[in-house]
């Protein structure tokens, strides 16, 4: 699978939109990227993901490059609750159960 | 509908004493996977079932070990615990796509965990 690359940390004012960076510059063609994120001391979550176009469900928006080697995960609204880990996997889908969690961004979202 | 859940959510063991852990997925998915998660490794994926076959399997030794059952729940085992096997252990279910559980798009839907402290 491809590696990812995103910040360590972040930071957002609540109400504002946060926006995560994700590069993964050695994407594949068959391989999707995928957002999960984790609150503290909870299991992670599934929030999106896409192959080539933009999508949009209710958590957020994740905007793909044309050439796919990085992609930027959209929260439109932050709130107090979205502070968590927030990861970028790139995965081929028949494989989608193994999933390889780098360290992933921290967002800290700030009253 | 039900999330994926597993017990016991905190359990306390020994250098040497073995540990089961187990997982319910949600209903109607056929795959569960299983991570270890520790400060210093991060997310690590053990192995993955999918109709009572194990599919795949991380890097981890053979004192980890898992099954499936028929009705689609797990239990993964450790055997002759270490103090470095102390971790969160998450399990995940998804539903593969096709008859033949082939390629799935879809989402991995983790449960809280068990959080084992070896002592």
């Amino acid at each position: 699978d491809a590696k990812t690359t995103q910040p360590p940390s972040m930071d957002c004012a609540e109400g504002r939109a946060a926006n995560l960076p994700c590069n993964h510059s050695t994407i594949s063609g068959n391989e999707y990227v995928y957002w999960y994120r984790q609150i503290h001391s909870q299991g992670p979550q599934y929030i999106i993901h896409g192959l080539k176009n933009n999508e949009t469900n209710e958590m957020a928006s994740l905007i793909i490059t044309e050439d796919r080697k990085s992609s930027t995960l959209i929260l439109p609204h932050a709130t107090l609750r979205d502070t968590a880990v927030y990861y970028c996997i790139v995965s081929s889908g028949g494989s989608n159960y193994k999933l390889t969690f780098g360290k992933g961004t921290l967002l800290t979202v700030n009253p | 509908k039900a999330g994926v859940t597993q017990t016991p959510r905190y359990l306390i063991k020994t250098r040497g004493q073995q540990v089961t852990l187990s997982c319910s997925p949600i209903s109607g998915h056929r795959s569960v996977s299983w991570y270890q998660q520790t400060p210093g490794q991060g997310l690590q994926f053990l192995f993955e079932y999918f109709s009572e076959t194990q599919r795949n399997k991380g890097n981890f030794p053979g004192r980890f070990s898992g099954r499936q059952f028929s009705n689609s729940r797990s239990e993964m085992n450790v055997s002759t615990l270490e103090l470095g096997d102390s971790a969160l252990y998450l399990c995940a279910s998804s539903q593969p796509l096709g008859l033949a559980g082939g390629p799935n798009t879809g989402e991995l839907f983790f449960g809280e965990g068990s959080r084992l402290t070896v002592l």
